[in-house]
Protein backbone atom coordinates (compact mmCIF):
# COMPACT_ATOMS: atom_id res chain seq x y z
CA UNK A 1 0.00 0.00 0.00
CA UNK A 2 1.32 3.42 -1.14
CA UNK A 3 0.86 6.25 1.43
CA UNK A 4 -1.34 7.91 -0.71
CA UNK A 5 -5.25 8.59 0.25
CA UNK A 6 -8.44 9.59 -1.40
CA UNK A 7 -11.53 10.19 -0.61
CA UNK A 8 -14.50 9.45 -1.33
CA UNK A 9 -14.07 6.30 -2.87
CA UNK A 10 -17.32 5.81 -4.71
CA UNK A 11 -19.30 8.42 -5.79
CA UNK A 12 -22.40 9.11 -7.78
CA UNK A 13 -23.51 12.38 -9.53
CA UNK A 14 -26.48 13.40 -11.66
CA UNK A 15 -25.39 14.75 -15.48
CA UNK A 16 -24.71 18.62 -15.16
CA UNK A 17 -23.65 18.51 -11.28
CA UNK A 18 -20.17 19.47 -9.92
CA UNK A 19 -17.56 17.06 -8.38
CA UNK A 20 -14.61 17.78 -6.06
CA UNK A 21 -12.81 14.84 -5.25
CA UNK A 22 -9.88 14.74 -2.98
CA UNK A 23 -6.24 13.13 -2.37
CA UNK A 24 -3.70 13.24 0.24
CA UNK A 25 -0.09 13.04 -0.94
CA UNK A 26 2.58 10.43 0.14
CA UNK A 27 4.80 11.66 2.94
CA UNK A 28 7.94 13.44 1.64
CA UNK A 29 6.13 13.78 -1.68
CA UNK A 30 5.97 17.50 -3.16
CA UNK A 31 3.56 17.22 -6.61
CA UNK A 32 0.34 15.28 -7.58
CA UNK A 33 -0.85 14.01 -10.86
CA UNK A 34 -4.34 13.13 -11.27
CA UNK A 35 -5.49 10.51 -13.87
CA UNK A 36 -8.46 9.41 -15.28
CA UNK A 37 -9.10 5.55 -16.20
CA UNK A 38 -12.05 4.61 -18.24
CA UNK A 39 -13.24 1.00 -17.64
CA UNK A 40 -11.11 -1.38 -19.09
CA UNK A 41 -8.44 1.55 -20.17
CA UNK A 42 -5.30 3.24 -18.89
CA UNK A 43 -4.93 5.91 -17.08
CA UNK A 44 -5.17 9.19 -18.93
CA UNK A 45 -2.83 11.93 -17.73
CA UNK A 46 -5.32 14.84 -16.52
CA UNK A 47 -3.10 17.31 -14.85
CA UNK A 48 -0.36 17.70 -12.49
CA UNK A 49 0.83 20.02 -9.42
CA UNK A 50 3.79 21.21 -8.14
CA UNK A 51 3.44 24.53 -6.02
CA UNK A 52 0.07 24.62 -5.97
CA UNK A 53 0.17 25.42 -9.52
CA UNK A 54 -0.99 23.48 -12.45
CA UNK A 55 2.32 22.34 -14.40
CA UNK A 56 1.14 20.21 -17.41
CA UNK A 57 -2.08 19.37 -18.68
CA UNK A 58 -2.98 16.36 -21.00
CA UNK A 59 -6.49 16.69 -23.19
CA UNK A 60 -9.07 17.56 -21.08
CA UNK A 61 -11.06 20.55 -21.30
CA UNK A 62 -11.29 23.74 -18.77
CA UNK A 63 -14.50 21.96 -16.39
CA UNK A 64 -11.48 19.61 -14.94
CA UNK A 65 -9.70 22.07 -12.51
CA UNK A 66 -7.76 21.18 -9.66
CA UNK A 67 -5.91 22.88 -6.67
CA UNK A 68 -2.89 21.67 -4.89
CA UNK A 69 -2.60 22.80 -1.20
CA UNK A 70 0.45 24.18 1.41
CA UNK A 71 0.71 20.66 2.79
CA UNK A 72 0.85 19.02 -1.05
CA UNK A 73 -2.83 17.82 -0.68
CA UNK A 74 -5.04 18.31 -3.56
CA UNK A 75 -8.41 18.32 -5.14
CA UNK A 76 -9.74 17.72 -8.42
CA UNK A 77 -12.75 19.35 -9.67
CA UNK A 78 -15.49 18.53 -12.33
CA UNK A 79 -17.95 20.86 -13.61
CA UNK A 80 -21.09 19.99 -15.87
CA UNK A 81 -21.10 16.88 -15.54
CA UNK A 82 -21.04 14.24 -18.74
CA UNK A 83 -21.87 10.54 -18.57
CA UNK A 84 -18.48 10.07 -20.19
CA UNK A 85 -16.90 11.18 -17.29
CA UNK A 86 -17.92 8.30 -14.89
CA UNK A 87 -13.91 6.87 -14.46
CA UNK A 88 -11.99 5.88 -11.48
CA UNK A 89 -9.86 9.16 -11.22
CA UNK A 90 -6.75 8.23 -9.68
CA UNK A 91 -3.76 10.33 -7.81
CA UNK A 92 -0.24 9.60 -8.14
CA UNK A 93 1.90 11.56 -5.77
CA UNK A 94 5.84 11.65 -6.33
CA UNK A 95 8.73 14.32 -5.62
CA UNK A 96 10.38 16.66 -8.17
CA UNK A 97 13.67 17.26 -7.60
CA UNK A 98 16.29 19.05 -10.23
CA UNK A 99 13.82 19.34 -12.60
CA UNK A 100 12.93 15.36 -12.72
CA UNK A 101 9.74 13.82 -11.17
CA UNK A 102 10.78 10.67 -9.61
CA UNK A 103 8.45 7.63 -9.25
CA UNK A 104 4.63 8.20 -8.93
CA UNK A 105 2.72 6.30 -6.36
CA UNK A 106 -0.93 6.04 -7.18
CA UNK A 107 -3.45 5.94 -4.51
CA UNK A 108 -7.07 3.53 -4.51
CA UNK A 109 -8.73 6.14 -6.79
CA UNK A 110 -12.07 7.14 -6.15
CA UNK A 111 -15.21 5.54 -8.96
CA UNK A 112 -17.44 8.49 -9.95
CA UNK A 113 -20.54 7.00 -11.79
CA UNK A 114 -22.42 9.69 -13.93
CA UNK A 115 -26.46 8.98 -14.03
CA UNK B 1 -4.02 8.47 -30.02
CA UNK B 2 -2.32 5.71 -27.65
CA UNK B 3 1.29 6.72 -27.59
CA UNK B 4 2.43 2.93 -26.03
CA UNK B 5 0.86 0.04 -27.79
CA UNK B 6 0.30 -3.26 -25.05
CA UNK B 7 -0.18 -6.36 -26.34
CA UNK B 8 -1.61 -8.98 -25.42
CA UNK B 9 -4.63 -7.60 -24.09
CA UNK B 10 -5.17 -10.64 -21.50
CA UNK B 11 -3.54 -13.86 -21.20
CA UNK B 12 -3.69 -17.10 -19.10
CA UNK B 13 -0.87 -18.73 -17.95
CA UNK B 14 -0.47 -22.28 -15.67
CA UNK B 15 1.68 -21.51 -12.73
CA UNK B 16 5.23 -22.07 -12.23
CA UNK B 17 4.85 -20.47 -16.43
CA UNK B 18 6.00 -17.06 -17.91
CA UNK B 19 4.00 -14.51 -18.90
CA UNK B 20 5.25 -12.09 -21.43
CA UNK B 21 3.74 -8.41 -22.24
CA UNK B 22 5.20 -6.54 -24.93
CA UNK B 23 4.74 -2.61 -25.66
CA UNK B 24 5.74 -0.67 -28.24
CA UNK B 25 6.07 3.17 -28.62
CA UNK B 26 7.10 5.75 -31.47
CA UNK B 27 7.88 9.03 -29.02
CA UNK B 28 11.89 8.73 -29.21
CA UNK B 29 11.68 11.31 -26.78
CA UNK B 30 10.53 8.50 -23.76
CA UNK B 31 13.10 8.15 -22.05
CA UNK B 32 11.39 6.46 -18.71
CA UNK B 33 9.39 3.04 -18.45
CA UNK B 34 7.90 1.54 -16.13
CA UNK B 35 5.24 -1.18 -15.19
CA UNK B 36 2.37 -0.66 -13.09
CA UNK B 37 0.18 -4.16 -11.35
CA UNK B 38 -3.75 -2.90 -10.55
CA UNK B 39 -6.04 -5.10 -8.86
CA UNK B 40 -9.48 -5.10 -9.13
CA UNK B 41 -10.58 -1.85 -7.19
CA UNK B 42 -6.90 -0.74 -6.31
CA UNK B 43 -4.56 1.54 -8.25
CA UNK B 44 -1.88 0.66 -10.09
CA UNK B 45 0.93 -0.04 -7.89
CA UNK B 46 4.58 0.33 -9.67
CA UNK B 47 6.48 -2.77 -10.21
CA UNK B 48 9.58 -2.08 -12.33
CA UNK B 49 10.81 0.61 -14.64
CA UNK B 50 13.75 0.64 -16.95
CA UNK B 51 15.68 3.51 -18.21
CA UNK B 52 17.01 3.27 -21.84
CA UNK B 53 20.51 3.21 -20.69
CA UNK B 54 20.23 -0.18 -19.59
CA UNK B 55 18.55 -3.37 -21.93
CA UNK B 56 17.45 -5.46 -19.01
CA UNK B 57 16.32 -4.94 -15.95
CA UNK B 58 15.22 -7.51 -13.19
CA UNK B 59 13.97 -7.52 -9.64
CA UNK B 60 12.92 -10.59 -8.34
CA UNK B 61 10.87 -12.67 -11.05
CA UNK B 62 9.70 -9.56 -12.71
CA UNK B 63 12.35 -8.54 -15.69
CA UNK B 64 11.78 -6.10 -17.73
CA UNK B 65 13.74 -6.27 -21.41
CA UNK B 66 14.42 -2.82 -23.34
CA UNK B 67 15.02 -2.51 -27.15
CA UNK B 68 15.86 0.45 -27.88
CA UNK B 69 16.46 0.36 -31.68
CA UNK B 70 12.93 -1.64 -31.83
CA UNK B 71 11.34 0.83 -29.90
CA UNK B 72 10.12 -1.79 -27.78
CA UNK B 73 9.68 -3.01 -23.98
CA UNK B 74 8.63 -6.17 -22.64
CA UNK B 75 7.44 -7.53 -19.01
CA UNK B 76 8.30 -10.85 -18.27
CA UNK B 77 7.05 -12.99 -15.02
CA UNK B 78 8.83 -15.77 -14.32
CA UNK B 79 7.25 -18.96 -12.30
CA UNK B 80 3.85 -16.82 -12.44
CA UNK B 81 2.14 -17.41 -9.29
CA UNK B 82 -1.82 -17.11 -8.48
CA UNK B 83 -1.67 -14.21 -7.02
CA UNK B 84 -0.04 -12.67 -9.76
CA UNK B 85 -3.10 -12.37 -11.45
CA UNK B 86 -3.94 -8.74 -12.66
CA UNK B 87 -3.79 -6.55 -14.75
CA UNK B 88 -0.24 -5.23 -15.90
CA UNK B 89 0.22 -1.61 -17.45
CA UNK B 90 3.17 -0.25 -19.11
CA UNK B 91 4.13 3.79 -19.77
CA UNK B 92 6.05 6.02 -20.96
CA UNK B 93 7.32 9.55 -20.21
CA UNK B 94 9.51 12.05 -21.27
CA UNK B 95 12.73 13.89 -19.41
CA UNK B 96 11.23 16.83 -19.64
CA UNK B 97 7.68 15.64 -19.02
CA UNK B 98 8.05 12.95 -16.88
CA UNK B 99 4.97 13.94 -14.52
CA UNK B 100 3.24 12.71 -17.81
CA UNK B 101 2.88 9.25 -17.68
CA UNK B 102 1.57 7.58 -21.06
CA UNK B 103 -0.10 4.32 -20.64
CA UNK B 104 -0.68 1.21 -22.22
CA UNK B 105 -4.19 -0.32 -22.73
CA UNK B 106 -3.49 -2.92 -20.05
CA UNK B 107 -2.84 -6.88 -20.34
CA UNK B 108 -5.31 -8.87 -17.80
CA UNK B 109 -2.70 -11.97 -16.70
CA UNK B 110 -4.74 -14.58 -15.19
CA UNK B 111 -2.69 -17.85 -13.59
CA UNK B 112 -4.18 -20.89 -13.21
CA UNK B 113 -3.19 -23.10 -10.30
Amino acid sequence: ETGVTQSPTHLIKTRGQQVTLRCSSQSGHNTVSWYQQALGQGPQFIFQYYREEENGRGNFPPRFSGLQFPNYSSELNVNALELDDSALYLCASSFWLSERVYEQYFGPGTRLTVT
Amino acid sequence: QQQVKQSPQSLIVQKGGISIINCAYENTAFDYFPWYQQFPGKGPALLIAIRPDVSEKKEGRFTISFNKSAKQFSLHIMDSQPGDSATYFCAASTYHNDYKLSFGAGTTVTVRA
